[in-house]
């Protein structure tokens, strides 16, 4: 049972480069999201999914996009690269809830370095 | 707007008993949860407080008061595996689907 599966696990880009971060799950989760999390801080809400074609804004959706064309994957693309971006990259999945009430299962993070 | 307060760091030795507490100011609220996070891993949920009061799973408990917007996560028997980040996570503010997390205490648990 793999969960959530995030790639790549390591990248470094060069600022003005693009890249698409990968992420998929094989839980059947209706909701997905992409967070941020910089040194010492705690996480930060990108973008979120509740469902095949439906995507909203979290917290911090500048520079950022997603798409969500099938429930198991939800790709987080990046178009222009900035050193602000330079971050550990976390994405997750639940059941259909509200409020927190359904964990979150997070993928192990993708570690990008712009510069 | 939405806020947590957590301390930043708690130490504590090996068998103690450790409380790590977490205020919030939300528009919205659903319920309280705590996530730990080892160096260099994944979040891993660790218990949700929608209601008032005590909620045990094994070692850990979790207690939130609402009136008071507060809650804290209990260890006990600590163990040296116990050392970790430890989140405290609202939910409602903004969307009921997200969660707004605070920004980590880190347990160093001592031999």
């Amino acid at each position: 049972n793999a969960g959530v599966t995030q790639t790549p696990k390591f990248r470094i880009l060069k600022i003005g480069q693009s890249m698409t971060l990968q992420c998929a799950q094989d839980m059947n989760h209706n909701y997905m999201y992409w967070y941020r999390q910089d040194p010492g801080m705690g996480l930060k809400l990108i973008y979120y999914s509740v469902g095949a074609g439906i995507t909203d804004k979290g917290e911090v959706p500048n520079g950022y996009n997603v798409s969500r064309s099938t429930t198991e994957d939800f790709p987080l693309r990046l178009e222009l690269a900035a050193p602000s971006q330079t971050s550990v990259y976390f994405c997750a999945s639940s059941r259909r809830g509200q409020g927190g009430n359904q964990p979150q299962h997070f993928g192990d993070g993708t570690r990008l370095s712009i510069l | 707007g939405q806020s947590l307060e957590q301390p930043s760091e708690v130490t504590a030795v090996e068998g103690a008993i450790v409380q790590i507490n977490c205020t919030y100011q939300t528009s919205g609220f659903y319920g309280l949860s705590w996530y730990q996070q080892h160096d260099g891993g994944a979040p891993t949920f660790l218990s949700y407080n929608a209601l008032d009061g005590l909620e045990e799973t094994g070692r850990f408990s979790s207690f939130l008061s609402r009136s008071d917007s507060y809650g804290y996560l209990l260890l006990q028997e600590l163990q040296m595996k116990d050392s970790a980040s430890y989140f405290c996570a609202v939910g409602g503010s903004g969307s009921a689907r997200q969660l707004t997390f605070g920004s980590g205490t880190q347990l160093t648990v001592l031999p």
